[in-house]
């Protein structure tokens, strides 16, 4: 069965430091994948997606999220912290045979003066 | 920017009562889902839905569940007979096509309390 593991359920930032926050994922077939923001009292986000093609993948925000075959692995990061990016974020992943997202636990990111 | 609405925002019922929680989808998109995140859990796949019938259920969807769209905007989940375990975050969501076609939009969520 596929899973997605976020590392870190709280991570904390000073504003302008360098946002990562990890995920890795369990799947004998490269998935796609996602990473969704939730704001306070908001839905769910998209802020990025990988499916086929570069690596690389950029988002809203300034965010961006590289997807590590052999590391299985798609972190996501922010070369600097702002105040607003303070929310809760979920790494998600699709290996199709359906119609439905596996999910992380996410991980609240706190953004400090 | 069009968005997914749900309604309530917090619902708080009584174990062993039936709740019917309420989701507006966008008006284009064809594919509905209903996810829950249990405190401090992960968020859980609960039900797909599409051409106005379940394409897809978990486990967790069993018969204390059902989803309706009962007039061409409205896609409501109800759970009849709530228990304790049922507190939960509720998100629902909705899609132009599947997921990796296009994306996915969530509502804000309702949050369920059983007590």
């Amino acid at each position: 069965a596929q899973s997605v593991t976020q590392l870190g359920s709280h991570v904390s930032v000073s504003e302008g430091a360098l946002v990562l926050l990890r995920c890795n994922y369990s799947s004998s077939v490269p998935p796609y994948l996602f990473w969704y923001v939730q704001y306070p009292n908001q839905g769910l986000q998209l802020l990025l997606k990988y499916t086929t093609g570069a690596t690389l993948v950029k988002g809203i925000n300034g965010f961006e999220a590289e997807f590590k075959k052999s590391e299985t692995s798609f972190h996501l990061t922010k070369p600097s912290a702002h105040m607003s990016d303070a929310a809760e974020y979920f790494c998600a992943a699709f290996t199709g045979g359906g119609n439905k997202l596996t999910f992380g636990t996410g991980t609240q990111l706190k953004v400090e003066l | 920017e069009p968005e997914v609405t749900q309604t309530p925002s917090h619902q708080v019922t009584q174990m062993g009562q039936e709740v019917i929680l309420r989701c507006v989808p966008i008006s284009n998109h064809l594919y509905f889902y209903w996810y829950r995140q249990i405190l401090g859990q992960k968020v859980e796949f609960l039900v797909s839905f599409y051409n106005n019938e379940i394409s897809e259920k978990s486990e967790i969807f069993d018969d204390q569940f059902s989803v309706e769209r009962p007039d061409g905007s409205n896609f409501t989940l109800k759970i009849r007979s709530t228990k304790l375990e049922d507190s939960a975050m509720y998100f629902c969501a909705s899609s132009e096509s599947m997921w990796f076609n296009t994306e996915a939009f969530f509502g804000q969520g309702t949050r369920l309390t059983v007590v």
